[in-house]
C-alpha cells in the first residue's frame, strides 16, 4: 500500500522569503513521486514529478524538489516566494509499474504576505 | 490547457435526485480517472478506466455510483439518489505516457441541498 503524509496544513510566509512544503511518503514499491497546485477553484496542475533519473527535480516556478529515500521524504522548496505563489500544494504517489492510481496527501495551504 | 473538459462545472441539486457528469479527455484509448475532493482534503481516487474497461473501483465508490465510458472516449459518473454528503468537487484526470503523472480537468463541483 501506498500513502502520502503532508506536514503542516498551513504554511506562512513572507515575500522573498524560502518556501518549504514536507512530505513523506510509503510505499512497498519503488514509487513515482509529484507534487501539484491547485489555484482556487481551479484543477489540479503538475508542479513536478521524480520518476528516478535525478534525485534533485526541478519544476515550473522555479520549485524544486529532493528526493531523499533514506528519509522516504520529497519536500518542495522555492528559493524566493512570491504572491502569486499562495494556493493548495499537494504531494502525490504512484507505483512505477503503473498499476495504481496516484494517492495523494491532504493538502496544504501556502499564504505569502507582503 | 491539460487536455481535459469537464460539464458542468457546478451543479445544484437536490437530496435525493440523481446528476450526472461528464469528462472528454483531448485522446481516446488512454487511462481516464475520477477522483473526488471534499473542502480540505486531497484528491480521493474513485476509479479508473483503460479505454472502455473499468479497471480499479475505490471502495468509497458506493452502489449509487456508477461509471462507463463507452467507445473508450468520453466518459461520465452518475450518481443516483444524491445525499448531502456527496457534495465536494469531482475531478477527471488523464494519463499520458509512461511518466505516471496525471493531467486534471478543473472539476465539477456538486452541492446537494
Amino acid at each position: 500500500a501506498q500513502s502520502v503524509t503532508q506536514l503542516g496544513s498551513h504554511v506562512s510566509v513572507s515575500e522573498g522569503a524560502l518556501v518549504l512544503l514536507r512530505c513523506n511518503y510509503s510505499s512497498s514499491v519503488p514509487p513515482y513521486l509529484f507534487w501539484y497546485v491547485q489555484y482556487p477553484n481551479q484543477g489540479l496542475q503538475l508542479l513536478l514529478k521524480y520518476t528516478s533519473a535525478a534525485t534533485l527535480v526541478k519544476g515550473i516556478n522555479d520549485f524544486e524538489a529532493e528526493f531523499k529515500k533514506s528519509e522516504t521524504s520529497f519536500h518542495l522548496t522555492k528559493p524566493s516566494a512570491h504572491m502569486s505563489d499562495a494556493a493548495e500544494y499537494f504531494c502525490a504517489v504512484s507505483s512505477r509499474d503503473g498499476g495504481t492510481a496516484l494517492i495523494f496527501g491532504k493538502g496544504t495551504t501556502l499564504s505569502v504576505s507582503s | 490547457d491539460t487536455g481535459v473538459s469537464q460539464d458542468p462545472r457546478h451543479k445544484i441539486t437536490k437530496r435525493g435526485q440523481n446528476v450526472t457528469f461528464r469528462c472528454d479527455p483531448i485522446s481516446e484509448h488512454n487511462r481516464l480517472y475520477w477522483y473526488r475532493q471534499t473542502l480540505g482534503q486531497g484528491p480521493e481516487f474513485l476509479t479508473y478506466f483503460q479505454n472502455e474497461a473499468q479497471l480499479e473501483k475505490s471502495r468509497l465508490l458506493s452502489d449509487r455510483f456508477s461509471a462507463e465510458r463507452p467507445k473508450g472516449s468520453f466518459s461520465t459518473l452518475e450518481i443516483q439518489r444524491t445525499e448531502q454528503g456527496d457534495s465536494a468537487m469531482y475531478l477527471c484526470a488523464r494519463n499520458q505516457g509512461n511518466g505516471g503523472e496525471l493531467f486534471f480537468g478543473e472539476g465539477s463541483r456538486l452541492t446537494v441541498l
